[in-house]
């Protein structure tokens, strides 16, 4: 099964930009895999933000924003708000099955 | 408007099967394209797909819990029901499930609703 790797952790000043990323063991990240990312604080179920690489939900802020860059999913927050304070997934499709990556803590400080 | 909510026993003995529901509003599950999904996270770690069950009964199992795992519908009562046999205590976590949309011709796949989850430990 597919290994899919994000940041550990980032650390992002309020109203700075940020790029979280979203890596496949199996090569590059295409539309193909149908990108996914998740926002989730603690103690609360994650709250869909992104899917299919770049498309925003009704709720989804407009700073929050989907791309492929270098291989990869991307996820890019700008003009960071203390709220946004949280653990981000990414969710890649493999053909039926989907895999989620290990989630990123991003810290606004 | 959209709703999901799981249910099920909040302690299970090791070896035991655990059987969870996912009762939904607001969409059918007959409609072509809809799913519904059963995800779960142990306490601290990370999300993990299990399954997924389609409009059309199409089933898909995550691979490593492929054996244990039986996803099944019932669409009269909008319900999705998820069973995992021969549970351990590392099979302790919170369960989800959520509603994905498939655009037409796999144009696009949305995770767009969730449950709140419920919270399975496995313990003797």
């Amino acid at each position: 099964q597919a290994v899919v790797t994000q940041e550990p952790s980032l650390t992002v000043s309020p109203g700075g930009t940020v790029t979280l990323t979203c890596a496949a063991s199996t090569g590059a990240v295409t539309s193909g895999h149908y990108p996914n990312w998740f926002q989730q604080k603690p103690g609360q179920a994650p709250r869909p933000l992104i899917y299919s690489t770049n498309n925003k939900h009704s709720w989804t802020p407009a700073r929050f924003s989907g791309s492929l860059l270098g291989g990869k999913a991307a996820l890019t927050l700008s003009g960071v708000q203390p709220e946004d304070e949280a653990e981000y997934y990414c969710l890649l499709y493999y053909g039926g099955y989907w895999v989620f990556g290990g989630g990123t803590k991003l810290t606004v400080l | 408007q959209v709703t999901l909510g799981e249910s099920g026993p909040a302690l299970v003995k090791p070896t035991q099967t655990l059987t969870l529901t996912c009762t939904f509003s607001g969409f059918s599950l007959t409609t072509s394209g809809m799913s519904v999904s059963w995800f779960r996270q142990p306490p601290g770690k990370a999300l993990e797909w299990l399954a997924r069950i389609d409009w059309d009964d199409d089933k898909y199992y995550t691979t490593s819990l492929r054996t244990r795992l039986t996803i099944s519908k019932d669409t009269s009562n909008n319900q999705v029901v998820l069973s995992m046999t021969n549970m351990d205590p590392v099979d302790t976590a919170t369960y989800y499930c959520a509603r994905m949309q498939r655009g037409t011709s796999g144009s696009y796949f949305n995770f767009d609703y969730w449950g709140q989850g419920t919270l399975v430990t496995v313990s003797s």
